[in-house]
């Protein structure tokens, strides 16, 4: 089974603080993803990465910035955490398809609620 | 018109129903069809992949119609536990591009 974990499940910060948000995988996919997810918004993406060292920006990636430097391994960098970034933060992984690089299914971790006071 | 539309219900039906969800999505060079499963507080697991020709997995089907860029998922025999948030989710372009995840329409089965 595919295992995504990260680093916490509930997390409160406080405004203006530098918060990290930690995710592993255990299948060796190369794709990683951070999402957003808020009522009646849906999940947003935020950043995703194709490669160890590679990054791409998603639909909201201001106010964050990831770092992935080896394969399992995608955080999420809140550079100074604001009242609007009060969400549940959510990391998926997939592999490529079977044909022609079309994306394969994306496997979620638990997700993390985060509190910005 | 937006990437991924569902109908967000709420779909109340009796156990025993069969209920039918829809989605279009924008972009007809989409490639990669889901459907996902989001139990409250939870997050989201896959529960099938939609192929050209229509797939079933128990008492779910799937069905794609590309010419009208829509998606569909039939439940039959509707059980309690099938009470969730179901995702309608595309990639959003040809290739190895990131997925587009609807909105999501909630279902709650009734005893």
């Amino acid at each position: 089974d595919v295992k995504v974990t990260q680093s916490s499940r509930y997390l409160v910060k406080r405004t203006g603080e530098k918060v990290f948000l930690e995710c592993v995988q255990d299948m060796d996919h190369e794709n990683m993803f951070w999402y957003r997810q808020d009522p009646g918004l849906g999940l947003r993406l935020i950043y995703f990465s194709y490669d160890v060292k590679m990054k791409e920006k998603g639909d909201i990636p201001e106010g964050y910035s990831v770092s992935r430097e080896k394969k399992e391994r995608f955080s999420l960098i809140l550079e100074s955490a604001s009242t609007n970034q009060t969400s549940m933060y959510l990391c998926a992984s997939s592999s490529y398809g079977a044909g022609q690089g079309v994306i394969d299914t994306q496997y979620f971790g638990p997700g993390t609620r985060l509190t910005v006071l | 018109r937006k990437e991924v539309e569902q109908d967000p219900g709420p779909f109340n039906v009796p156990e025993g129903a069969t209920v039918a969800f829809n989605c279009t999505y924008s972009n007809s060079a989409s490639q990669s069809f889901f459907w996902y499963r989001q139990d409250c507080r939870k997050e989201p697991k896959l529960l099938m992949s939609v192929y050209s020709s229509g797939n079933e997995d128990g008492r779910f089907t799937a069905q794609l119609n590309r010419a009208s860029q829509y998606i569909s998922l039939l439940i039959r025999d509707s059980k309690l536990s099938d009470s969730a948030t179901y995702l309608c989710v595309v990639n959003r372009d040809s290739g190895n591009t990131p997925l587009v995840f609807g909105k999501g329409t909630r279902l709650s089965v009734i005893a």
